[in-house]
C-alpha cells in the first residue's frame, strides 16, 4: 500500500495564480482531511471530508476550495494565490468512527512558494 | 473549544539522555489524546495514543499518561537517540463523525552526541 500521496512534492506561484493539490489514499478510509503547516502554528485545518460526497469547512478555509472526487481522492484548489498561503500543506485520511478515537495518516506533505 | 498548549521548543538534550515533552489540553467531553512525530522532510506519523483516562500509551521507547484531573498528556522517554530528532506534536481528538484533531504547535527535539 501507497498509504496516502500527495503531488506535487513543491510548487512555486506567482501571486494571482490557481493550483490544484491532489491527495489520494489507498487504504479505503472514509475521512479526508488538508492541513497547512506554518513555523510556530502546528497543523490547522483547511477543510474535511468526513465520507464521500460531503465536505466542510476546518480552521481556516478562506482563499481555499475542496473537491472530493471520490473515497481515494481529496483535492485542494487555491483560485488566487497569495502570499499568505505560502506553507506547507499535508493531507490525512482516516476511518470513520462513532468514537473519538481515530488514527489519522498523513501524506508527506506539498510545499507552496508564493512569490 | 478544544485546544492544545506544549512546552516551547527547541529541546536540545545529550543522547541517553531523559526526554520530558509537556502538554496540557481544554476540551469538552472525552477526547483521545494522541503524539504525532515528524521527522526532517516527511509527514506526521502516530508515535502514541491514548483514549481514556489512565491509558498509557506507548511505542520505540516512548510513553504518556492520559491524566483527566490535570488534563495532561506528557511525553517521555528513559534514553533519547540522535535517531529521536524530530518534531513531536501532541493532538487531540473530540469525537464526531469525522474525528478532527487538534494539534499543539509542536516542540523540535535535537539529540547530540
Amino acid at each position: 500500500n501507497a498509504g496516502v500521496t500527495q503531488t506535487p512534492k513543491f510548487q512555486v506561484l506567482k501571486t494571482g495564480q490557481s493550483m490544484t493539490l491532489q491527495c489520494a489514499q489507498d487504504m479505503n478510509h472514509n475521512s479526508m482531511y488538508w492541513y497547512r503547516q506554518d513555523p510556530g502554528m502546528g497543523l490547522r485545518l483547511i477543510y474535511y471530508s468526513a465520507s464521500e460526497g460531503t465536505t466542510d469547512k476546518g480552521e481556516v478555509p478562506n482563499g481555499y476550495n475542496v473537491s472530493r472526487l471520490n473515497k481515494r481522492e481529496f483535492s485542494l484548489r487555491l483560485e488566487s494565490a497569495a502570499p499568505s498561503q505560502t506553507s506547507v500543506y499535508f493531507c490525512a485520511s482516516s476511518e470513520r468512527s462513532g468514537t473519538s478515537y481515530n488514527e489519522q495518516f498523513f501524506g508527506p506533505g506539498t510545499r507552496l512558494t508564493v512569490l | 473549544g478544544d485546544s492544545v498548549t506544549q512546552m516551547e521548543g527547541p529541546v536540545t538534550l545529550s543522547e541517553e539522555a531523559f526526554l520530558t515533552i509537556n502538554c496540557t489540553y481544554t476540551a469538552t467531553g472525552y477526547p483521545s489524546l494522541f503524539w504525532y512525530v515528524q521527522y526532517p522532510g516527511e509527514g506526521l506519523q502516530l508515535l502514541l495514543k491514548a483514549t481514556k483516562a489512565d491509558d498509557k500509551g506507548s511505542n520505540k521507547g516512548f510513553e504518556a499518561t492520559y491524566r483527566k484531573e490535570t488534563t495532561s498528556f506528557h511525553l517521555e522517554k528513559g534514553s533519547v537517540q540522535v535517531s529521536d530528532s524530530a518534531v513531536y506534536f501532541c493532538a487531540l481528538s473530540g469525537g464526531g463523525t469525522a474525528s478532527k484533531l487538534t494539534f499543539g504547535t509542536g516542540t523540535r527535539l535535537q539529540v547530540t552526541l
